[in-house]
């Protein structure tokens, strides 16, 4: 079966610091892993997703994480943080096979100090 | 594209009644999906169907939940006989017709249920 953890339920940041999201995955097939956010009252969004190409994938507003198979991880990583990164980060994996039940992780609420 | 609706996007109800949600997907997206979301927690996977065929539930979904996806288009998710345990945010999303569960999910803005 497949599982996401995600270290940290919530995560603050001063503005224009790194900020680091972390996402550990558990999956007895090749794993698609992505990460979604979700603003307050708005639906969720996609990120970004790792699909078995590169191991170091970009995204939307800055974002990148890095696909690690031997750390079972997937974190995700912004350079300089902004006020309106402020908000709920989900990592989440499906089965790389072609099933397309997709698990979510617990999130984590990303805080940005002025 | 219009993105993803959802119908009512707040509904509160008394225990024991029953309840509709309805979703339209994105107009050329043949997979939709429903989650339910508690506070605190991520999305959690109850259904999906592939054009108007139901491909997997999670046990989630007990047998006071039923979804329909009649002709493929918009679904419905129906909770019979409400429980204080049902208040959640039902979210649905819909992704496109590649053959790889890669396909980018897109989520609607959610309908939040509470029973009282």
């Amino acid at each position: 079966a497949q599982s996401v953890t995600q270290l940290g339920s919530h995560v603050s940041v001063s503005e224009g610091a790194l900020v680091l999201l972390r996402c550990n995955y558990s999956s007895s097939v090749p794993p698609y892993l992505f990460w979604y956010v979700q603003y307050p009252n708005q639906g969720l969004q996609l990120l970004l997703k790792y699909t078995s190409a590169a191991t170091l994938v970009k995204g939307i507003n800055g974002f990148e994480a890095e696909f690690k198979k031997s750390e079972t991880s997937f974190h995700l990583t912004k350079p300089s943080a902004h006020m309106s990164d402020a908000a709920e980060y989900f990592c989440a994996v499906t089965e790389g096979t072609g099933g397309f039940k997709t698990i979510f992780g617990a999130g984590t609420r990303l805080f940005v100090k002025a | 594209d219009t993105g993803v609706s959802q119908d009512p996007r707040h509904k509160i109800t008394k225990r024991g009644q029953n309840v509709t949600f309805r979703c339209d997907p994105i107009s050329e997206h043949n997979r939709l999906y429903w989650y339910r979301q508690t506070l605190g927690q991520g999305p959690e996977f109850l259904t999906y169907f592939q054009n108007e065929a139901q491909l997997e539930k999670s046990r989630l979904l007990s047998d006071r939940f039923s979804a329909e996806r009649p002709k493929g288009s918009f679904s419905t998710l129906e909770i019979q006989r409400t429980e204080q345990g049902d208040s959640a945010m039902y979210l649905c999303a819909s992704s496109g017709s590649g053959t790889l569960s890669t396909d980018t999910q897109y989520f609607g803005p959610g309908t939040r249920l509470t029973v009282l």
